[in-house]
């Protein structure tokens, strides 16, 4: 069964850095593109970052970009977030997702870990 | 960037009524469009792959259609476990959701 669990979500203030970890199971992690995805209280789904699986191409929304790093440890099926100058506007859900192929649609979500920025 | 716009926003309806939601597209997407939805608390459930391409276990009574910049997702015969968030989705150039659509009770 395809599992993913992030963890590492928290209050942080203003300007502060957070790192989101996103664990694997039940699939061959190494093959597959991964995502972040984010959601504000009561707003929709915004898109954050993604990673191909070799790590090679990474992508990351206007709305992170020079700020969120992501990345991935094949070795130990774990993705990332490194989240850093962090705003109030960054507080929400965020939720790591699967590749379905290729750079795609997402076909397993985690349960989501909350992020909230907050002096 | 491609911009997704869902309408309507919000949907009232009942159980048995024919429900469809637009989506559409700043620029063409041919058909790598995707449809989710989501239950308050839950992480998003894909539905449709490709613009119509029922996922393994989605009920047959969800269906997709469109290509380029307007699609649609329709529930034939709406069930009282389908009212939730639907969301749109373009993975043609980055990823970009809509704003999503509230299907509620009427």
């Amino acid at each position: 069964e395809v599992q993913l669990v992030e963890s590492g979500g928290g209050l942080v203030q203003p300007g502060g850095s957070l790192r989101l970890s996103c664990a694997a199971s039940g699939f061959t992690f190494s093959t597959y593109g991964m995502n972040w995805v984010r959601q504000a209280p009561g707003k929709g789904l915004e898109w954050v970052s993604y990673i191909s699986s070799s790590s090679r191409t990474t992508y990351d929304a206007d709305s992170v970009r020079g700020r969120f790093t992501i990345s991935r440890d094949n070795a130990k099926n774990s993705l990332y977030l490194q989240m850093n100058s962090l705003r109030d506007e960054d507080t929400a859900v965020y939720y790591c997702a699967r590749d379905k192929g290729g750079e795609t649609d997402f076909d397993y979500w985690g349960q989501g870990t909350l992020v909230t920025v907050s002096s | 960037d491609i911009q997704m716009t869902q309408s309507p926003s919000t949907l009232s309806a009942s159980v048995g009524d024919r429900v469809t939601i637009t989506c559409r597209a700043s620029q063409s997407i041919s058909t790598w469009l995707a449809w989710y939805q989501q239950k308050p608390g839950k992480a998003p459930k894909l539905l449709i792959d490709k613009a119509s391409s029922l996922e393994s276990g989605v009920p047959s009574r969800f269906s997709g259609s469109g290509s380029g910049t307007e699609f649609t997702l329709t529930i034939s015969s709406l069930q009282p476990d389908d009212f939730a968030t639907y969301y749109c989705q373009q993975y043609n150039s980055y990823r970009t959701f809509g704003q999503g659509t509230k299907v509620e009770v009427k």
